[in-house]
């Protein structure tokens, strides 16, 4: 069925960067795309990013564009998050999550960031 | 990437039927784009109930079913139990761009 185990999260200064990971197990990780997806303390799921199996297109929401890269490296099954310019409003638990069809079928546990000086 | 629009709560007893709208626009869930629904409880990780608009992932029970009608797209729960109390959120996919609804806190009583 497939695994996702985030890591790379934790608390950093606003303006500074961090790297997350996501390593994938149990499935053919270069023929899914694969999102980060993110949810604030007590609020709602917001999307991240987004990237084709190949790594051939990335798409990001405008609040992260410029910012954020996501990228893939298919010989190690693992999905990765640059995040610079780290905001306050950026402190989330960041999950990395599995393109099935046009949903999401498989979630990692997440990884929290928290921006604060 | 305007959030879709999903009523803030919604409660029912065991047994009992229940509805959730999720509207956007012409160029999200009215359009070519692809509607999913997930489950979250309190501390884990969302899991997908349906994909493009009204399909089941395996495992899923059949309980759970969604629909579509222009701009609104709809997960309806039969049956309540008390397990399906969570969040619930819809999504619009298209290649390009994904968006997710604010999320609905599903009530047992």
């Amino acid at each position: 069925q497939g695994q996702l185990v985030e890591s790379g999260g934790g608390v950093v200064q606003p303006g500074r960067s961090l790297r997350l990971s996501c390593a994938a197990s149990g499935f053919i990780f270069s023929t899914y795309g694969m999102h980060w997806v993110r949810q604030a303390p007590g609020k709602g799921l917001e999307w991240v990013a987004v990237i084709w199996s190949d790594g051939s297109n990335k798409y990001y929401a405008d609040s992260v564009k410029g910012r954020f890269t996501i990228s893939r490296d298919n010989s190690k099954n693992t999905l990765y998050l640059q995040m610079n310019s780290l905001r306050a409003e950026d402190t989330a638990v960041y999950y990395c999550a599995r393109l099935y069809y046009n949903g999401m079928d498989a979630w990692g546990q997440g990884t929290t960031v928290t921006v604060s000086s | 990437q305007s959030a879709l629009t999903q009523p803030a709560s919604v409660s029912a007893s065991p047994g009992q039927s229940i509805t959730v709208s999720c509207t956007g626009t012409s160029t999200d869930v009215g359009g070519d784009s692809y509607v999913s629904w997930y489950q979250q409880h309190p501390g884990k990780a969302p899991k997908l109930m349906i994909y493009d608009v009204s399909n089941r992932p395996s495992g899923v029970s059949n309980r759970f079913s969604g629909s579509k009608s222009g701009n609104t797209a709809s997960l309806t729960i039969s049956g309540l139990q008390a397990e399906d109390e969570a969040d619930y959120y819809c999504m619009s996919y298209t290649d390009s761009t994904t968006v997710f609804g604010g999320g609905t806190k599903l009530t047992v009583l």
